[in-house]
């Protein structure tokens, strides 16, 4: 089976420029979580989306950062514009949504996103 | 606010030996579910093992277990036989039980060293 795909793996990008993310969760999951990781702030929910719908978005850092879920199974993180400090591994995670808690999320295997 | 905390920032075993990531939480909810995740420098998020609060039997998965002590909100993860694949950080994390709320919580993570 195939497991949440994001792409790219890698950009690079000058500060100012737009970025978008992308990702494709596990057919049949719906529920998509979008993380940050830093070495200085470990890994934090950005937002995510239940049903295609934006549940919890308190951990988007500014309006800089917006993402959506156009469908079951395609979702996107823009930065615009990005800055240096927008520099992380950026991470889609999915997993199915039964009304509890107890199925793990599935990660993707992250992009790494430079901003000089 | 659930939070999550994992105070050994690194930890080193032998290999075929035994160790045990220690993590603790603090929650108000009475109903959860617990998660350790292993990341290896290939950065994938790889689920370990997972444990809901309502059970009272600790999780098994082959040499991977965990010590769930839920009075003291503690949830430690004990690697048996150690092997080099088993190098990696190692993140535990906290998943509300119902409701609309799915997220997880992240600790800051445990980098493990395995040693020939």
């Amino acid at each position: 089976d195939a497991g949440v795909i994001q792409s790219p793996r890698h950009e690079v990008t000058e500060m100012g420029q737009e970025v978008t993310l992308r990702c494709k969760p596990i057919s049949g999951h719906n529920s998509l979580f979008w993380y940050r990781q830093t070495m200085m702030r470990g890994l934090e929910l950005l937002i995510y989306f239940n049903n295609n719908v934006p549940i919890d978005d308190s951990g988007m850092p500014e309006d800089r950062f917006s993402a959506k879920m156009p469908n079951a199974s395609f979702s996107t993180l823009k930065i615009q514009p990005s800055e240096p400090r927008d520099s992380a591994v950026y991470f889609c995670a999915s997993s199915p949504w039964r009304g509890v808690g107890n199925q793990p999320q599935h990660f993707g295997d992250g992009t790494r996103l430079s901003i000089l | 606010a659930q939070t999550v905390t994992q105070s050994q920032p690194e930890m080193s075993v032998q290999e075929a030996e035994t160790v045990t990531l220690s993590c603790t939480y603090d929650t108000s909810e009475s109903d959860y579910y617990l998660f350790w995740y292993k990341q290896p420098p290939s950065r994938q998020m790889i689920l370990v093992i997972r444990q809901e609060a309502y059970k009272q039997q600790n999780a098994t998965e082959n040499r991977f277990s965990v010590n769930f002590q839920k009075a003291a909100k503690s949830f430690s993860l004990k690697i048996s036989d150690s092997q080099l694949g088993d190098a990696a950080m190692y993140f535990c994390a906290y998943r509300t039980f119902t409701g609309t709320a799915s997220k997880l919580t992240f600790g800051t993570g445990t980098r493990l060293q395995v040693t020939l």
